[in-house]
């Protein structure tokens, strides 16, 4: 079936220091959707990518998504503790919305 | 942005017993959706909710232990039936919202349900 590949499962940086997380899909996808998860809430959208090639910023965060319209990425510049969280990719493929595993984001003390 | 208000937030549950989810939308939305999160794990879509006709569910998710209600088109509900600790989740209802087509979606705070 079809699959949405999201690595890695976690990454541990120091504050300040960057983090990326990325999204493959088996699939050509129509769009891709971005969601912030924090510890115990739920998920909250973040944005949405739609053209091959397409790249969105908000402050810190940059979204890119492929010219294949098969993969993308979300990179945090200089992490701050607000950004903890899990990340998930979300794929849109014949309507059908095809979630990434998501990426825990942990600062290290 | 949809307001969606879901309850019970959490329970605990003995097994064999069935519990109902509300989920509350403070406006008209076509579809409502139902995932599922194990803890640690990435979101499962159960069924969509469709008002006036049945749900339709994910392959792996059968009516007879996740019978859906969608009276109208604010309110749903999600049972789960017989439950065994394997059912032990979140559950979160959600919306979607878009100018054209498809959009991003919106959740509920969630359930977080414990059968022991």
């Amino acid at each position: 079936g079809q699959q949405v590949m999201q690595i890695p499962q976690y990454q541990h940086v120091q504050e300040g220091e960057d983090f990326t997380t990325y999204c493959n899909s088996s699939t050509t996808l129509s769009n891709i959707q971005w969601y912030k998860q924090r510890p115990g809430g739920h998920p909250v959208f973040l944005i949405q990518l739609v053209k091959s090639g397409e790249v969105k910023k908000q402050k810190r965060l940059t979204f890119q998504f492929g010219e294949a319209k098969k993969n993308s990425s979300l990179h945090i510049t200089a992490t701050q503790t607000t950004d903890v969280g899990t990340y998930f990719c979300a794929g849109r493929s014949n309507y059908q919305l095809i979630w990434g595993a998501g990426t825990k984001l942990i600062i290290k003390p | 942005s949809a307001v969606i208000s879901q309850k019970p937030s959490r329970d605990i549950c003995q097994r064999g017993t069935s519990l109902t989810i509300q989920c509350q939308v403070d406006s008209q939305v076509t579809m409502m959706f139902w995932y599922r999160q194990q803890p640690g794990q990435s979101l499962t879509l159960i069924a969509t909710a469709n008002q006036g006709s049945e749900a339709t569910y994910e392959s792996g998710f059968v009516i007879d232990k996740f019978p859906i209600s969608r009276p109208n088109l604010t309110f749903s509900t999600l049972t789960v039936s017989n439950m065994s600790p394997e059912d032990s989740s979140i559950y979160l209802c959600s919306v979607e919202e878009g100018l054209a087509g498809p959009g991003e979606l919106f959740f509920g705070e969630g359930s977080r349900l414990t059968v022991l």
